[in-house]
């Protein structure tokens, strides 16, 4: 079955402590994208790949990494330079070429701060 | 600032009549046009796009119109059903290369 993976589905963090976000998706797509969701604030985009070893910021970088070294992952660090990083986590792929593509998601990551 | 946005937070309606969800965008590169449908903590399921050549794109009961020169378009399901009840985010691509613009999203609530 082709899809996207993001694990966990729930995390728990202390304040003061990095966290990594895993997705994974074996749909041979070229770019793959991180976006947060938070209440009444839609998605908004916080870095995104296009090609292995190579990523953009999104409009809410800070307090944010990744890293691209396979095609088939996309791994999300929220730092402890992010303010507030309670949040829905949702990562997306698509296949990166044409100029038509929609984006598939994954089930998201709810990440808390405790 | 929000290039692509969705002025009604919440809409109902009766189920078997028209739901009309509505975005507007403001920047003029974007030429492709989606509709996710979202349950909570879930991730959205992509539903219906347009690509600015066109003004109307039909999917069984999903019709998206575009209107480029108002810079704005809707979806229309109909007839709505129970099963419509959820959050539709709008979403604007500028092509390839480039990463989805959303919405803040219209939560749907279709009644019996």
């Amino acid at each position: 079955d082709g899809g996207i993976t993001q694990s966990p589905k729930y995390l728990f963090r202390k304040e003061g402590q990095n966290v990594t976000l895993s997705c994974e998706q074996n749909l041979n797509h070229d770019a793959m994208y991180w976006y947060r969701q938070d209440p009444g604030q839609g998605l908004r985009l916080i870095y995104y790949s296009q090609i292995v070893n190579d990523f953009q910021k999104g409009d809410i970088a800070e307090g944010y990494s990744v890293s691209r070294e396979k095609k088939e992952s996309f791994p999300l660090t929220v730092t402890s330079a992010q303010k507030n990083p309670t949040a829905f986590y949702l990562c997306a792929s698509s296949i990166g070429t044409g100029d038509y593509t929609e984006a598939f998601f994954g089930q998201g990551t709810r990440l808390t701060v405790v | 600032d929000q290039q692509v946005k969705q002025n009604s937070p919440s809409l109902s309606v009766q189920e078997g009549r028209i739901s009309i969800l509505n975005c507007d965008y403001t920047n003029s590169m974007f030429d492709y046009f989606l509709w996710y449908k979202k349950y909570p903590a879930e991730g959205p399921t992509f539903l219906i796009s347009i690509s600015s050549i066109k003004d109307k794109n039909e999917d069984g009961r999903f019709t998206v119109f575009l209107n480029k020169s108002a810079k704005h378009l809707s979806l229309h399901i109909v007839p709505s059903q129970p099963g419509d009840s959820a959050v539709y985010f709008c979403a604007a691509s500028a092509g390839s290369g480039y990463a989805l613009n959303f919405g803040k999203g219209t939560s749907l609530l279709v009644t019996p």
